[in-house]
């Protein structure tokens, strides 16, 4: 199994900043995910972070607005650029196991 | 584009059993979940299945998994209070990733 650590938990942001969460991981994977879920909502892939490798992006994100670093196998982070109120949701990364998925708690961002 | 169906409502009766299904259309895929939401909470991993197997049983929990059907099933047997969330039934890409529902919310009535 694998323990995600996720920071910060939760934060409120005036909108045009940027926030950066971090996800630091117990052991070396190979891919980590970053997901949104919007209020109310289910949760949507936004990009796939590769050591070494740009991240890849799902349709509707940009690295513009959210850049990935992946500087080695057990840390990320994600960064959510010039946020607008239609940016606050919970962020959440994961690392998929041999079977299990794993997620980080999430980073409830409130865009004000 | 592949996708992840299921019902956005259950209410029992507590000491009742719940069926939460679930439906997706990518065959390929590996592995199949179910997670629980509690308000404010994080994803918690309840079970998995992997796509060669039919059934899973763990204590109060049976998942069912028609793989021709591409159908998915949660029962929790003994529904209790406790168990009021939402369930999200998610399946994983080839890539790695997952593809969840849209979560079903369970309301357990006394």
């Amino acid at each position: 199994s694998a323990v995600i650590s996720q920071k910060p938990s939760r934060d409120i942001c005036q909108r045009g900043t940027s926030l950066t969460i971090q996800c630091q991981v117990d052991s070396q994977v190979t891919m980590m995910f970053w997901y949104r879920q919007q209020p109310g909502q289910s949760l949507t892939l936004i990009a796939t972070a590769n050591q070494g490798s740009e991240a890849t992006y799902e349709s509707g994100f940009v690295i513009d607005k959210f850049p990935i670093s992946r500087p080695n196998l057990t840390f990320s982070t994600l960064t959510v650029s010039n946020m607008s109120p239609e940016d606050s949701s919970i962020y959440l990364c994961s690392v998929a196991g041999q079977g299990e998925a794993f997620f980080g708690q999430g980073t409830r961002l409130t865009v004000v | 584009g592949e996708d992840v169906e299921q019902s956005l409502f259950l209410s029992v009766r507590e000491g009742d059993s719940s069926v939460i299904n679930c439906t997706y259309t990518d065959s390929s895929s590996t592995y199949l979940y179910w997670y629980k939401q509690e308000p404010g909470a994080g994803l918690q991993l309840l079970t998995y299945i992997f796509s060669n197997m039919d059934m899973k049983q763990d204590q109060r929990l049976t998942v069912l998994l028609n793989k021709k059907d591409k159908h998915l099933s949660l029962r929790i047997a003994d529904t209790q209070t406790g168990d009021s969330a939402i369930y999200f039934c998610a399946v994983r890409r080839s890539q790695g990733n997952l593809i969840f529902g849209k979560g079903t919310k369970l309301s357990v009535k006394p």
